[in-house]
């Protein structure tokens, strides 16, 4: 079974504070997906990162970076200078190949920037 | 087109109404998704297509009827459903089994009175 974890609810930081989301996973599988999601108030899942369980390498994109390591089973995820526009939701989720390939979501962190 | 689009974007019916949610993507993608996500929860799968065969359903009601009726068209039929199925329906895509090019399309908000 798979399963993601957020241990995370909510965090609320100031403007330009720097913030890291937390997402641990469990699966049996040998390749599998993680991804970040946001969803704003209004509504729509946007699309983050997806990153393949055979590429550890971090990511960073503007002020968004990502921490993989599979020896924890850890895919963190890090905003730099937050600002008001970050507030929402971020879900990480989890995915097999062929009948897996369902997204399993963890809770989502409920992030709120402050001016 | 990297979009996947969902009409309407808000629908309120009555218990005893019959109604239609709809799916387009154009991306050529073969695996659709519809995902139900109540209010400060993640979203929960409801059926997976792939190539517009039904693969997988999450034992959800009979009164929630998916139909692709082909690779770029996915909708959600419902009829006779509860108040406790007021939620935002997600559908999704992606290219194949894989997961290659996960796509949200941006919910249909479902009030059920």
């Amino acid at each position: 079974a798979q399963k993601v974890t957020q241990a995370q609810t909510e965090i609320s930081v100031v403007e330009k504070e720097d913030v890291t989301l937390d997402c641990v996973y469990e699966t049996r599988d040998t390749t599998y997906y993680l991804f970040w999601y946001k969803q704003p108030p209004s509504g729509e899942l946007v699309f983050l990162i997806r990153r393949n369980s055979f590429d550890e390498q971090n990511e960073i994109s503007g002020r968004y970076s990502w921490n993989f390591q599979k020896s924890t089973s850890s895919f963190n995820f890090t905003i730099t200078a937050s600002q008001v526009v970050d507030s929402a939701v971020y879900f990480c989720a989890l995915s097999g190949t062929g009948a897996n390939s369902k997204l399993t979501f963890g809770k989502g962190i409920t992030l709120s920037v402050r001016p | 087109d990297t979009e996947v689009t969902q009409t309407p974007k808000h629908l309120v019916m009555g218990m005893t109404n019959k109604k239609s949610l709809k799916c387009e993507q154009h991306m050529g993608h073969r695996a659709m998704y519809w995902y139900k996500q109540k209010a400060k929860k993640p979203p929960e799968l409801m059926f997976v297509y792939s190539y517009e065969k039904l693969s997988i359903n999450e034992s959800v009601p009979s009164r929630f009827s998916p139909e692709c009726p082909n690779s770029s068209l996915l909708n959600l039929h419902l009829h006779a459903l509860q108040p406790e199925d007021s939620a935002l329906y997600l559908c999704a895509s992606s290219q194949d089994w894989l997961g290659y090019g996960y796509t949200f399309g941006s919910g249909t908000r479902l009030t059920v009175v």
